[in-house]
């Protein structure tokens, strides 16, 4: 099956920083999205993004589906921005089958 | 409305109880999704239901069953778990003719005795 990765693992920042999260994946994917998952367990979308850039105010997301990856940027990020932040992709052929990676855990100091 | 509610918030049982998490959506949506997620570990689908059919089962375990009596509505009943099936239960629902964007529910935390 499809592989996703997502790199850092562990991210520390001190609020106001910016940080570039990144999503590899191994197959041709039909569907990409990048949730929060907020300490109290519920994942949050942030964006629906198989191809192209979207933004969303602080944050944005990019992804080169012909080379598979995607991209969230966070900008002056704030302690609320804590969290675990996973991308989830669907490849082609498999039809409700949205598979999460590892994830980057999140940790905005004040 | 972009919501989907799931009840119970926590749930405590014991190996030889029958209980239900139960799901409710009311965007229209016509897929409904069970995933599980352990601690530090992202989740993992456990079944889809399309238009109402089990789509998706991901070889999970018989004593979780899943139901949909109707296209907003999705339980799942759990019967003679094990303590290692303590995990956070999450429902998700989406457009329904293909995957689309995911809305997920808050979760239900289910720990085992």
């Amino acid at each position: 099956g499809i592989q996703v990765e997502q790199s850092p693992p562990d991210l520390i920042l001190q609020e106001g920083a910016n940080s570039t999260l990144r999503c590899n994946f191994s197959d041709s994917v039909n569907n990409l999205q990048w949730f929060h998952q907020n300490p109290w367990g519920q994942l949050i979308n942030l964006f629906y993004i198989p191809s192209g850039t979207k933004q969303n105010g602080r944050l944005s997301a990019t992804t080169v589906a012909t080379e598979r990856y995607s991209l969230l940027y966070i900008s002056s990020s704030q302690t609320t921005d804590s969290g675990v932040y996973f991308c989830a992709v669907e490849s082609q052929g498999s039809s409700y089958k949205l598979i999460f990676g590892s994830g980057t855990r999140l940790l905005v100091r004040p | 409305d972009t919501e989907v509610t799931q009840t119970p918030k926590h749930l405590v049982m014991g190996m030889t109880n029958k209980k239900s998490l139960k799901c409710e959506q009311h965007m229209g949506h016509r897929a409904m999704y069970w995933y599980k997620q352990k601690a530090k570990k992202p989740p993992e689908l456990m079944f889809v239901y399309s238009y109402e059919k089990l789509s998706i089962n991901e070889s999970v375990p018989s004593r979780f069953s899943p139901e949909c009596p109707n296209s907003s509505l999705l339980n799942l009943h759990l019967h003679a778990l094990q303590p290692e099936d303590s995990a956070l239960y999450l429902c998700a629902s989406s457009l329904g003719q293909y995957t689309g964007e995911l809305f997920f529910g808050e979760g239900s935390r289910l720990t085992v005795l």
